[in-house]
């Protein structure tokens, strides 16, 4: 298995911007989770999907942020508009259940100018 | 409260010496806990996890983790480190959400 895909690996942009983040789950699993990582509040859980629908959005900083997950194979991340204080490692993962192991992509580095 | 605490912010060991990598977690119900690594503009990697049964846990890449109720502890273990374990080590609780601690850099010197 290709593992937990995410695009892009890098992102550049300019305040104000939209930014879309990608992620493909691992096949079969039915639980995907964003997380987002910085220096001040380390790694901190943004959303939650079983089976495609949303379960727990406790984390997503305002709502300049939107995640969306149309089918198992394909979630996004939205950010709309960016602004600096966005700039972040935004990992994904995915897990065959929600208290099963949760395996991570390898990230999208966000810098917002 | 935090669902686990990771008291150090750095370990340094020298190579072939043995590694710990502490964590605590809150007491409250039956607590999945798990390991994690991440190098240096890497994601996150699974080392092992405690769902219930044997205290010790066999990872990945010669690691260990033994839970210890009465002492609400988690620690991270290997007996010989190698200069590639440095990295920056995660402790985590999940509760169908994962909270991490704040992370150990591991600095392991040849």
């Amino acid at each position: 298995d290709a593992g937990v895909i995410q695009s892009p690996r890098h992102e550049v942009t300019e305040m104000g911007q939209e930014v879309t983040l990608r992620c493909k789950p691992i096949s079969g699993h039915n639980s995907l989770f964003w997380y987002r990582q910085t220096m001040m509040r380390g790694l901190e859980l943004l959303i939650y999907f079983n089976n495609n629908v949303p379960i727990d959005d406790s984390g997503m900083p305002e709502d300049r942020f939107s995640a969306k997950m149309p089918n198992a194979s394909f979630s996004t991340l939205k950010i709309q508009p960016s602004e600096p204080r966005d700039s972040a490692v935004y990992f994904c993962a995915s897990s065959l259940d929600r208290v099963e192991t949760q395996y991570f992509g390898p990230g999208t580095r966000l810098l917002v100018l | 409260a935090q669902s686990v605490a990771q008291p150090e912010d750095q370990v340094n060991v020298a190579e072939g010496n043995p590694l710990t990598v502490k964590c605590t977690y809150s007491v409250s119900g039956n607590p999945y806990l798990f390991w994690y690594v991440q190098y240096p503009n890497r994601g996150l990697q699974f080392l092992l996890k405690y769902i219930t049964g044997d205290n010790l846990v066999k990872g990945s890449y010669g690691f260990e983790a033994e839970f210890n109720k009465s002492q609400t502890s988690f620690h991270l273990k290997k007996p010989s480190a190698l200069v590639s374990d440095s990295a920056l080590y995660f402790c985590a609780r999940n509760d169908y959400k994962l909270s991490f601690g704040a992370g150990t850099t591991v600095t392991v010197r040849a």
